[in-house]
């Protein structure tokens, strides 16, 4: 049980680089998020996914881009790097609405230099 | 805007007693609340749920409670034990998405 998984698990970037991070769900389900956790506040929303092919902004979305082109993975990109993006990015996958849990993965721990 | 706020303070507790952590939230009116387990370098992990319209569920030593007139929540551990050390995230949901608080850190010494 596999669950949701995250590549890469570390990753350090210098400011201006590109990266992408990849969530995959083995579990059909049509819901996905992408999270950013900082010490102090908590997880915020930054893009989210009702379906495939279907992506919308969260709470902090600017300075990333998200991709779902299959209902499995879940792509979030940072196009220019800044050290404000230093953080741990968390993907999370759920079959239905609040009423439902969400899985998370181990999560992605980005530094920015 | 909406704001959750959890115990700003970690919670050091005996092994054997219970801990009680507190979710209050403002400007929001959810219909869900969720409480997530989270250990260090790990994912949150569900926990419990809890509906607008219930006042408590239990889940072996888990008690959650739900006040939608206060806005508040609370979440208790009770009989806690070593194992019982982690952060503890609430969140709230209407759709599909959830808003999270910070957390609370709980240590129980044995």
């Amino acid at each position: 049980n596999a669950g949701v998984t995250q590549t890469p698990k570390f990753r350090v970037l210098k400011t201006g680089q590109s990266m992408t991070l990849l969530c995959a769900q083995d579990m059909n389900h049509e819901y996905m998020y992408w999270y950013r956790q900082d010490p102090g506040m908590g997880l915020r929303l930054i893009h989210y996914s009702v379906g495939e092919g279907t992506t919308a902004k969260g709470e902090v979305p600017d300075g990333y881009n998200v991709s779902r082109l299959k209902k499995q993975n879940f792509l979030l990109g940072l196009e220019s790097a800044a050290p404000s993006q230093t953080s741990v990015y968390f993907c999370a996958s759920t079959s239905g609405q609040g009423s439902q849990p969400q899985h998370f993965g181990d999560g992605t721990r980005l530094s920015i230099l | 805007s909406q704001k959750i706020e959890q115990n700003s303070e970690a919670l050091n507790i005996q092994e054997g007693k219970t801990a009680t952590l507190t979710c209050n939230y403002t400007n929001y009116s959810p219909a869900y609340l969720q409480w997530y387990r989270q250990d260090p370098g790990r994912g949150p992990v569900f926990l419990l749920l809890i509906r607008e319209n219930e006042k408590e569920k239990r889940k072996e030593r888990l008690k959650v409670t739900f006040d939608t007139t206060l806005k508040q929540s609370l979440f208790h551990i009770t009989a806690s034990q070593p194992a019982d050390s982690a952060t503890y995230l609430c969140a709230l949901a209407n759709d599909y998405k959830l808003s999270f608080g910070a957390g609370t850190t709980v240590t129980v010494r044995a």
